[in-house]
Parts: structure tokens; C-alpha cells; sequence
């Protein structure tokens, strides 16, 4: 099984381009999270999709915008990109309470 | 504002050793507490704990929850390299499923 596949898994961005991250899972699971880490910060959670046609903001949700676009796929978009948000992306499921399950995440750098 | 705090941030140690890795939390109506570790890639789910003094374990790692103090360790014995990464601690409020996670602690098996 894939889990959660996110694409592209690298990219180098100009400050003030923009991009667009995708995300999908196969475990039939109803809640989505895009998370960012940076060094020494742990992962911060910037959106999150409780289940398909709601989406809420989480800690570091400034310069970044989300779609759920079904029960699978849920992408995170940003609009003008700015050197503070290089950075590794990842993408979580879960269903109910149990365990979040990450993909191998997105290296992100902007110059 | 809910908070995680590990301790400590790296630690390099010996195979063969035995390591405990402290997560500490306050947070709103608290329901688990999650660890998660990461090597290169995405964080892979070692242990849910909901209940104190209840002891979780897989092989040489073991985990404990003390509800009343508020924390929480991870025990790795007879260390292997293999065991080298960054471990996690996420905790999970009982309202909505977001994660709130520590900035992890970077764990250095040598040989």
C-alpha cells in the first residue's frame, strides 16, 4: 500500500513564485494535516481537514492556503513564496483518534 | 496554548547503551500522547498512550504516561545504530485530532 504520497518530493522556488504541493492517501482516512519542519522546531502543523469540505488553520497558517479536493487529496498552495518558508513539508492522515500517518515529505527551498 | 517540551534535544551515546527520553506537556483537555520516529524521511508511529502507568512496549523501546506529573519517557535498551534519529512526542487533545508536537530529540548511536 502507498499510505500517503506527496509530490513533488524536491523543489527550488524564486521569491514570489508560486506553488502548489500535493497530497493523497489511500486509507480511506476522513482528516488530512499539512505540517512544516524546520530545524530545532519540531513539526508545526500550518492546516488541517478535519474530514472532506472543511478545512481549519493550525499554528503557522500565514502565506499558505489549503483545498480539500476529496476524501483523498489535499493540497497546500503558496501563493507568493518567501525565503521563510523553505522549509520540509509534510503531509498526515488519520481516522478518528488513531495515529497520524506521515508521507516522506517535500524539501522546499526559495531563494 | 498547549506545550511540549523535550528533553534532551540530542544525545550521542554507545551501542549497547540504554537511553531515556523525557517528553514533558501541558495542554487543554489532554486525551494521548504520541512518539513517533524519524530518520531520513517520515515519521513512523511507535506508541499511543492514553492511560498512566500503563506501560507500552515493542521489542527495546518501552514507553510509561504519568497523567499527574504530566510526562512522559521513552526507553530504548541495548541500543543499536539503527536506532539513530530523531524521536518525537506529540500530544493529542481530547476536542478536535490535531497533534501538538515537542522539537524532538536527535538521538546518536556509535558503534
Amino acid at each position: 500500500n502507498a499510505g500517503v504520497t506527496q509530490t513533488p518530493k524536491f523543489q527550488v522556488l524564486k521569491t514570489g513564485q508560486s506553488m502548489t504541493l500535493q497530497c493523497a492517501q489511500d486509507m480511506n482516512h476522513n482528516s488530512m494535516y499539512w505540517y512544516r519542519q524546520d530545524p530545532g522546531m519540531g513539526l508545526r502543523l500550518i492546516y488541517y481537514s478535519a474530514s472532506e469540505g472543511t478545512t481549519d488553520k493550525g499554528e503557522v497558517p500565514n502565506g499558505y492556503n489549503v483545498s480539500r479536493l476529496n476524501k483523498r487529496e489535499f493540497s497546500l498552495r503558496l501563493e507568493s513564496a518567501a525565503p521563510s518558508q523553505t522549509s520540509v513539508y509534510f503531509c498526515a492522515s488519520s481516522e478518528g483518534f488513531q495515529p497520524q500517518h506521515f508521507g516522506d515529505g517535500t524539501r522546499l527551498s526559495i531563494l | 496554548e498547549d506545550k511540549v517540551v523535550q528533553s534532551p534535544l540530542s544525545l550521542v551515546v554507545h551501542e549497547g547503551d540504554t537511553v531515556t527520553l523525557n517528553c514533558s506537556y501541558e495542554v487543554t483537555n489532554f486525551r494521548s500522547l504520541l512518539w513517533y520516529k524519524q530518520e531520513k524521511k517520515a515519521p513512523t508511529f511507535l506508541f499511543m498512550l492514553t492511560s498512566s502507568g500503563i506501560e507500552k512496549k515493542s521489542g527495546r523501546l518501552s514507553s510509561i504516561l504519568d497523567k499527574k506529573e504530566l510526562f512522559s519517557i521513552l526507553n530504548i535498551t541495548a541500543t543499536q545504530t539503527g536506532d539513530s534519529a530523531i524521536y518525537l512526542c506529540a500530544v493529542e487533545r481530547g476536542s478536535n485530532y490535531k497533534l501538538t508536537f515537542g522539537k524532538g530529540t536527535l538521538l546518536t548511536v556509535n558503534p
